[in-house]
């Protein structure tokens, strides 16, 4: 089945640097890979996805890009703020095994620090 | 509004009782899901269901039962043979398996064991 690796664990940046997190994914049939923040006792949102047919997505000062060759993919944020501070997971649209689910990356704490 | 609801948002069970979390959805949803989240860890799949009165085991099913009776409604049942039930449970919610979209959470249950 599908198996997702999240690196780093924690990162800690300055207000304004970029954050990259990335992830790397087995299944090559994987089609569909969200990225999801959660801040501290809330609920994970959806912040921005991208279609493997699809190989860099931007909205603002988030933007994620996809190499499938190399199967993996990367979340990149810009000009960070202190709000930008929570745990950010990744996920791939795993098939076989996993049956259409989504497998989740063990997650990303960034801290912005002002 | 449309969403995912989760209830109770906090829980307190004593030992050898078992207690029953709600989620409810109303965005027509055929798949749900339950996850486990411990302190600092990343989401961890308990139970899914791709359709009603249909439901898989997850990565830790030992100690939970669910039921999908409903199209709607996806109770989780954390019972006196799970021995560590304190966490941070999240629903969610798909149009369905192996669509391209991600999950909705629910807002979550905090259960305690005291």
């Amino acid at each position: 089945g599908e198996n997702v690796e999240q690196h780093p664990s924690t990162l800690s940046v300055q207000e304004g640097d970029s954050a990259v997190i990335k992830c790397t994914y087995s299944d090559s049939a994987s089609n569909y890979f969200p990225w999801y923040k959660q801040e501290l006792g809330k609920r994970p949102q959806l912040i921005i996805d991208i279609r493997s047919n699809v190989g860099e997505k931007k909205d603002q000062r988030i933007a994620v890009t996809l190499n499938k060759t190399a199967k993996h993919f990367s979340l990149h944020i810009t000009e960070t703020q202190p709000e930008d501070s929570a745990v950010y997971f990744c996920a791939a649209r795993g098939y076989g095994g996993s049956q259409g689910n989504l497998i989740f990356g063990k997650g990303t704490k960034l801290s912005v620090k002002p | 509004d449309g969403g995912i609801t989760q209830s109770p948002k906090y829980l307190f069970r004593k030992e050898g009782q078992n207690v029953t979390l709600s989620c409810e959805q109303n965005l027509n949803h055929d798949a749900m899901y339950w996850y486990r989240q411990d302190p600092g860890q990343g989401l961890r799949l308990i139970y899914y269901s791709q359709i009603v009165n249909d439901f898989q085991k997850g990565d830790i099913a030992e100690g939970y039962s669910v039921s999908r009776e409903k199209k709607e409604s996806f109770p989780l049942t954390v019972t006196s043979a799970q021995k560590n039930p304190t966490a941070f449970y999240l629903c969610a919610s798909s149009i369905g398996p192996g669509t391209g979209n991600g999950y909705t959470f629910g807002s979550g249950t905090r259960l305690t064991v005291v």
